[in-house]
């Protein structure tokens, strides 16, 4: 399958831990987004690169949030001190250029 | 404030009924505009895209969507629904000359009763 990928599928965590989702995306896209969609919204953009650089964050990118994408290929997300609104399915998706995006299954977390 | 908006949550029909789900947006200038699907347990998929020229786009399953830039619209239309079309419709819009980052609808579920 050489579609974009997300590990893991789901993660159960308790209130405070930290947690960190990877995205593969597809090996020749530059561009790599990441979005948050809770149950019966569609999904809210994060964040987005373009190779390794960050070019835009949302508002609702909170200090606690940092991603990166060290070699321009896979990405990371990482949530510290997770509160349960935190709660969602967190949706990678990739493109070349302003080409649509390819979306992942996305990582649902569940915050206890 | 920029958003995208989609009129119907939830969308009920018969096998055979058309099908049209309204999207409008207040973003100015040159758009981007999108739907996705997602079925049930599947992630998001593209259906069709509008960048530029003919208004009326044709996309996969059937379906097509018709920019109105006057009317800041790009509703999503089939002629006729078949019970696999139920699914969670999302319009999507992005602008290519600002940052480009793409903004969702809140979504339309549709229901195909066989």
């Amino acid at each position: 399958d050489t579609g974009v990928s997300q590990d893991p599928r789901h993660k159960i965590t308790k209130r405070g831990q930290n947690v960190t989702f990877r995205c593969d995306p597809i090996s020749e896209h530059n561009r790599l987004y990441w979005y948050r969609q809770t149950l019966g919204q569609g999904p809210e953009f994060l964040t987005y690169f373009q190779n390794e650089a960050q070019l835009e964050k949302s508002r609702l990118l909170s200090d606690r949030f940092s991603a990166e994408r060290p070699k321009g290929s896979f990405s990371t997300l990482e949530i510290q001190r997770t509160e349960q609104g935190d709660s969602a399915m967190y949706l990678c998706a990739s493109s070349f250029g302003q080409d649509r995006e390819f979306f992942g299954p996305g990582t649902r977390l569940t915050v206890l | 404030a920029q958003s995208v908006s989609q009129h119907n949550h939830h969308v009920i029909l018969s096998e055979a009924a058309s099908l049209e789900l309204g999207c409008n947006y207040s973003y100015g200038g040159t758009v981007n505009l999108f739907w996705y699907v997602q079925y049930p347990g599947q992630h998001l998929q593209l259906l069709l895209k509008y960048f530029s020229g003919d208004p009326l786009v044709k996309g996969i399953k059937g379906f097509e969507a018709e920019s109105i830039k006057s009317k800041f619209s790009f509703n999503l239309r089939k002629p006729s629904v078949q019970w696999s079309d139920t699914a969670e419709y999302f319009c999507a819009v992005s602008q290519p000359y600002n940052n480009n980052d793409m903004r969702f609808g809140a979504g339309t579920r549709l229901t195909v009763k066989p």
